[in-house]
């Protein structure tokens, strides 16, 4: 079976960092592309940012360019997004997702709060 | 960027009726087009892919059309369990864009 569980969501005030993490099972995790997406409190789906299998290729929204990073450890099946310069627009539940296309298997999100 | 726009924004249907939405993308995407469906506090769950293959488990009353920029998703008989929020996601460039949304409503 296949399970994505994100953790290290929190309330973070503006301006801090925070690093998720998706601990992947049930498939071979170094031979797919894995994405972030977010979504914040009553509203719609967000692409964040892909990787490629071997972490060689990284994609972002502009909105988190130069702010978040998404990496991946294939020794220790875990996939990373970490957040820098956080902003209140960036509150959302955030869900790790396989692949880079279309997303089958997601996870049940963590939720990041920014707020003062 | 892609730019994904969903129509009607709400569509109320009684549970039996056929369900017609649509998702259009601002430059042809191909065939790289993915529907999704999110019931309230869930995970989005894939429907259909590529734009008309359906994924696993996935009942045949949903099916996908359509190419280049425009798309359709038809349920042909709502259940109860089909309302939802549903969503058009392109991949066929970067970034991914979703669109914002179509909610089926109980009429």
């Amino acid at each position: 079976e296949v399970l994505l569980v994100e953790s290290g969501g929190d309330l973070v005030q503006p301006g801090g960092s925070l690093r998720l993490s998706c601990a992947p099972s049930g498939f071979i995790f170094s031979t797919y592309r894995m994405t972030w997406v977010r979504q914040a409190p009553g509203k719609g789906l967000e692409w964040v940012a892909t990787i490629k299998e071997d972490g060689s290729e990284k994609y972002y929204v502009d909105s988190v360019k130069g702010r978040f990073t998404i990496s991946r450890d294939n020794a220790k099946n875990s996939l990373f997004l970490q957040m820098n310069s956080l902003r209140a627009e960036d509150t959302a539940v955030y869900y790790c997702a396989r692949g880079g296309s279309m997303h089958t298997y997601w996870g049940q999100g963590t939720l990041v709060t920014v707020s003062s | 960027e892609i730019v994904m726009t969903q129509s009607p924004v709400t569509l109320s249907v009684s549970p039996g009726e056929r369900a017609t939405l649509s998702c259009r993308a601002s430059q042809s995407v191909g065939s790289s087009l993915a529907w999704y469906q999110q019931k309230p506090g869930q995970v989005p769950r894939l429907l259909i892919y590529g734009p008309s293959t359906r994924a696993a488990g996935i009942p045949a009353r949903f099916s996908g059309s359509g190419s280049g920029t425009e798309f359709t998703l038809t349920i042909s008989s709502l259940q109860s369990e089909d309302f939802a929020v549903y969503y058009c996601q392109q991949y066929n460039d970067w970034p991914r864009t979703f669109g914002p949304g179509t909610k089926v409503n109980i009429k």
